[in-house]
């Protein structure tokens, strides 16, 4: 069964602080996707990636093919980035399987 | 930058009402996706769509769904009867040939 897990549920920080959010999947992914939700509920992609490590500002993706294995990190965290964090993979087709989200709050 | 726009933001209905929850995806996109997430669960794939005909669907997404591309713009799902449990957010998403989705800002549909 394609499945993605998330750790931590919920996640809190002090501003400035380095954050990491980790993502397991099992096998057989053709792209791993990070992606936000704001408080208000909208979704906003983040991240695809299928191997290596892309990076947007102070988010950093990575991907560990050989461990199925994601990880997010956010450098020198602010207030702002307070939402929840989804990862989800791709498979055999389109549709994106979403992990639980990890609930970041960052206090000033 | 272009976007997803979805309307009504938050719909009411009485359960066994229809309802029509409609969608504009990006202009040159040619996949489109139906998603939803009842209150503290994650979201979950509903239905994908593909050159004017569903290309994936889910178990939740039975006969009491619908989908239509009416106009070369709209794309939209229709609830033919529902239910308490539809109570959910639904969102719809695009995506051209890359497969990074877009999504638009979700429908909040309330079943009474």
């Amino acid at each position: 069964k394609n499945e993605v897990e998330q750790s931590p549920q919920n996640l809190t920080a002090q501003e400035g602080e380095f954050i990491t959010i980790n993502c397991s999947y099992s096998v057989g992914i053709s792209a791993l996707h990070w992606l936000q939700q704001h408080p208000g509920g909208g979704i906003v992609s983040l991240f695809m990636l299928s191997s290596g490590k892309k990076k947007h500002g102070r988010l950093i993706a990575t991907i560990n093919i050989q461990e199925k294995h994601s990880s997010l990190h956010i450098t020198a965290s602010h207030p702002r980035d307070s939402a929840v964090y989804i990862c989800a993979g791709t498979y055999n087709t389109d549709k994106l399987i979403f992990g639980t989200g990890t609930r970041l709050q960052v206090f000033p | 930058e272009p976007e997803v726009t979805q309307t009504p933001s938050h719909q009411v209905t009485q359960m066994g009402q229809e309802v029509i929850l409609r969608c504009v995806p990006i202009s040159n996109h040619l996949y489109f996706y139906w998603y939803r997430q009842i209150l503290g669960q994650k979201v979950e794939f509903l239905v994908s769509f593909y050159n004017n005909e569903i290309s994936e669907k889910s178990e939740i997404f039975d006969d009491q769904f619908s989908v239509e591309r009416p106009d070369g713009s709209n794309f939209t799902l229709k609830i033919r009867s529902t239910k308490l449990e539809d109570s959910a957010m639904y969102f719809c998403a695009s995506s051209g040939a890359g497969w990074e989705q877009f999504f638009g800002p979700g429908t909040r549909l309330t079943v009474l």
